[in-house]
């Protein structure tokens, strides 16, 4: 069974401070990977994923993530972080067929200070 | 994006009643919707996963018979809660993926919020 594991559940940072969430799973074989980010009061969004290629993936609003397949990590990064971040953020992951449904982890919440 | 869309967004009801959650898939197939419980502050746990045409697979510890799920189209799962009580009340989120033939990311509704009283 497939486990992720996120390291901070609370966050806080001040604005233009740089971010780095962490983010670790547990799959013995290929896998796909997930940031989802739950801004107050609406529904889960997709920030990035990978599936193959390159493990440095970029996505929306200036994130992104690297995937290190040794350390089994998939961290979500930001280098200058805004008040508009603030928000639960999501790690999940699924086999690499991607027919099933994802493990999430248990969700950091950040809090960006102005 | 595509577009998953859940109804109602919050419903509060009576204890040993029976509600119905709908999963629709605005602008896109989807042979496969998950469902998936939110209990607060923690994380998303797969509930089960919704097949068109066929039987729901659930998760371990996951009751079938409390937790209906119909799958009658391409565009619509439903879950029920059958009989519900109060420990049932949660945040409950279901998911599909475009039927594209590749991988591709699952993109979620925007919850139902059930309080069982």
């Amino acid at each position: 069974a497939q486990s992720v594991s996120q390291h901070n559940h609370h966050v806080i940072l001040s604005e233009a401070a740089s971010l780095e969430l962490g983010c670790n799973y547990s799959y013995g074989g290929t896998v796909n990977l997930f940031w989802y980010v739950q801004y107050p009061g609406q529904h889960l969004q997709l920030l990035l994923k990978y599936f193959s290629g390159d493990p440095l993936v970029k996505g929306i609003k200036g994130f992104e993530a690297e995937f290190i397949k040794s350390k089994f990590s998939f961290n979500l990064r930001k280098p200058s972080v805004q008040w508009s971040d603030t928000a639960e953020y999501f790690c999940a992951v699924n086999a690499g067929g991607g027919a099933d449904g994802l493990t999430f982890g248990k969700g950091t919440h950040l809090i960006i200070q102005p | 994006g595509a577009v998953v869309s859940q109804h109602p967004s919050w419903v509060i009801c009576k204890s040993g009643t029976s509600v119905k959650i709908e999963c629709r898939s605005l602008d896109f197939q989807a042979t496969t919707m998950f469902w998936y419980r939110q209990f607060p502050k923690q994380s998303l746990m797969l509930m089960a996963t919704s097949n068109e045409g066929s039987k729901a697979t659930y998760e371990q510890g996951v009751e079938k018979d409390k937790f209906l799920i119909n799958h009658a189209s391409l565009t619509l799962s439903t879950l029920t809660v059958t009989s519900a009580h109060p420990e049932d009340s949660s945040f409950y989120i279901c998911s599909a993926s475009p039927r594209t033939g590749r991988r591709t990311e699952a993109f979620f509704g925007q919850g139902t919020r059930l309080t069982v009283v």
